[in-house]
C-alpha cells in the first residue's frame, strides 16, 4: 500500500538548519510530484513547496524562498526538505504529501514536529 | 496568489444532521483543481474530494463536493460521530497552492 514515512522529531536552536526525510513505498516513486506542507501549533495548513518527478524543478512559497530546499533521491525513494536559518516561528509539524493526477494531495506522511527554541 | 475563504469558521451540529461547508476563492480556480481535506487532532490531513467533486478512494458517499470557478461546497449528508473534525479546502491549480483557513465541525 502507499506509504510515506517521515523522519523523527527535531529540536533546533534559532539560526540552525533542519533536514526532514520522507521515504515512499508502495508505488512508482519516479512518477510523482511531492509537496511539503507545514502546520504551526493550533494553526492551519501552509503550503511550502513542490518538487517534480526528476528532481530538477522546484517551486517554493515566496515567504520561504531562499531558506527552503527540496531534493529527492530515486535510489532510496526518499524526498527531503531542508530549512535553514531557523526561527521560533518555524516551529511546526512538517508534512510531505504526494500529488495525484488531479493535483490534490492524496497521500500524506505522518508529520515531523520541528521545534525551534533557544 | 489565490486566497481561499472558508465559512463558517465553526459549525455546531449533531450526528444525523446535514453539514454544508463553503469555500470561496479570490479568483477563479483553474479546471476545478479544488480539493477538500479532513484533519483530526494529532493526525495528518486526509484527502476527501479532488477535482471539486470526485471522492477519493475509500471516502463514504455521504461526502460530496460541488462548485466551480470561485465558489465551492463540501456537503456531508448525514453526520457520523467520526466526521467531527477540521475541514480545509485547497486550490492546486496555480502556485502557491493555498489552503483555506479551515472550518471546525463540532458537536452541538
Amino acid at each position: 500500500q502507499v506509504q510515506l514515512v517521515q523522519s523523527g522529531a527535531e529540536v533546533k536552536k534559532p539560526g540552525a538548519s533542519v533536514k526532514v526525510s520522507c521515504r515512499a513505498s508502495g508505488f512508482i516513486f519516479t512518477n510523482y510530484y511531492f509537496h511539503w506542507v507545514r502546520q504551526a501549533p493550533g494553526q492551519g495548513l501552509e503550503w511550502m513547496g513542490i518538487i517534480n518527478p526528476t528532481g530538477d524543478v522546484t517551486t517554493y512559497a515566496q515567504k520561504l524562498q531562499g531558506r527552503v530546499t527540496l531534493t529527492r533521491h530515486t535510489s532510496t525513494s526518499t524526498v527531503y526538505m531542508e530549512v535553514t536559518s531557523l526561527r521560533a516561528d518555524d516551529t511546526a509539524v512538517y508534512y510531505c504529501a504526494r500529488r495525484d493526477l488531479r493535483g490534490s494531495f492524496d497521500s500524506w506522511g505522518q508529520g515531523t514536529l520541528v521545534t525551534v527554541s533557544s | 496568489e489565490i486566497v481561499l475563504t472558508q465559512s463558517p469558521g465553526t459549525l455546531s451540529l449533531s450526528p444525523g444532521e446535514r453539514a454544508t461547508l463553503s469555500c470561496r476563492a479570490s479568483q477563479s480556480v483553474s479546471s476545478s483543481y479544488l480539493g477538500w481535506y479532513q484533519q483530526k487532532p494529532g493526525q495528518a490531513p486526509r484527502l476527501l474530494i479532488s477535482g471539486a467533486s470526485t471522492r477519493a478512494t475509500g471516502i463514504p458517499d455521504r461526502f460530496s463536493g460541488s462548485g466551480s470557478g470561485t465558489d465551492f461546497t463540501l456537503t456531508i449528508s448525514r453526520l457520523e460521530p467520526e466526521d467531527f473534525a477540521v475541514y480545509y479546502c485547497q486550490q492546486c491549480g496555480s502556485s502557491p497552492y493555498t489552503f483555506g483557513q479551515g472550518t471546525k465541525l463540532e458537536f452541538k
